[in-house]
């Protein structure tokens, strides 16, 4: 079964330093990646997806984030952290590969940034 | 274009009432996904459909729960009795694109 593990479920950064947040996955075929962001009080959005094309994704607010197989990594970052990104952050996998099945997403990362 | 609406945004009600959440989609996706969101459990799926068919109802807890989606355009989520533990934020989502979800603002409820 495929799942993601978040690894730190709050982080706290400085306004202008780097942002990072963790996600592993575990899949046993080829998995589709997404990173959400849930601001307060609302739905989540989609910030970016890795669908195996490039690597590297750019997504929406000046994230990235990098797919990794060998360390069966999809971590999200962001070269410098605003107040606006103070959100929860949430990674998900999908087994495209096996039909249309819904996402699995982890438990989420709280972000916080401090002025 | 509007996005995904859930009605009501916030529900208090007394344990044993029914509740019935609704949810219209985005026009012309295909699917539809109802999520439960806890601080405990975090976001789980609950049901979901494609073309209003419901294909995976794994996740609803238990014959108190219950999804219906008559037509493309309307989906329910009913609670028949509820219980304190169902106390959650309740999403609905839409998709086209696989893996792409459109998240309503959700429902809040709170059963006492």
């Amino acid at each position: 079964a495929q799942s993601v593990t978040q690894l730190g479920s709050h982080v706290s950064v400085s306004e202008g330093a780097l942002v990072l947040l963790r996600c592993n996955y575990s899949s046993s075929v080829p998995p589709y990646l997404f990173w959400y962001v849930q601001y307060p009080n609302q739905g989540l959005q989609l910030l970016l997806k890795y669908t195996s094309a490039a690597t590297l994704v750019k997504g929406i607010n000046g994230f990235e984030a990098e797919f990794k197989k060998s360390e069966t990594s999809f971590h999200l970052t962001k070269p410098s952290a605003h107040m606006s990104d103070a959100a929860e952050y949430f990674c998900a996998v999908s087994d495209l590969l096996l039909g249309n099945t819904p996402l699995v997403f982890g438990k989420g990362t709280r972000l916080s940034v401090i002025a | 274009d509007a996005g995904v609406i859930q009605s009501p945004r916030h529900e208090v009600t007394e344990m044993g009432q029914e509740v019935t959440l609704r949810c219209k989609p985005i026009s012309g996706h295909n699917s539809l996904f109802w999520y439960r969101q806890t601080m405990m459990r975090g976001l789980e799926l609950l049901i979901y459909f494609n073309n209003n068919v419901p294909i995976d109802d794994s996740g609803m807890p238990e014959d108190r729960f219950s999804a219906k989606m008559p037509n493309a355009s309307f989906s329910t989520l009913k609670i028949q009795p509820s219980e304190p533990r169902d106390s959650a934020v309740y999403f609905c989502a839409s998709s086209l694109i696989l893996g792409e979800l459109f998240f309503g603002e959700g429902s809040r409820l709170t059963v006492l």
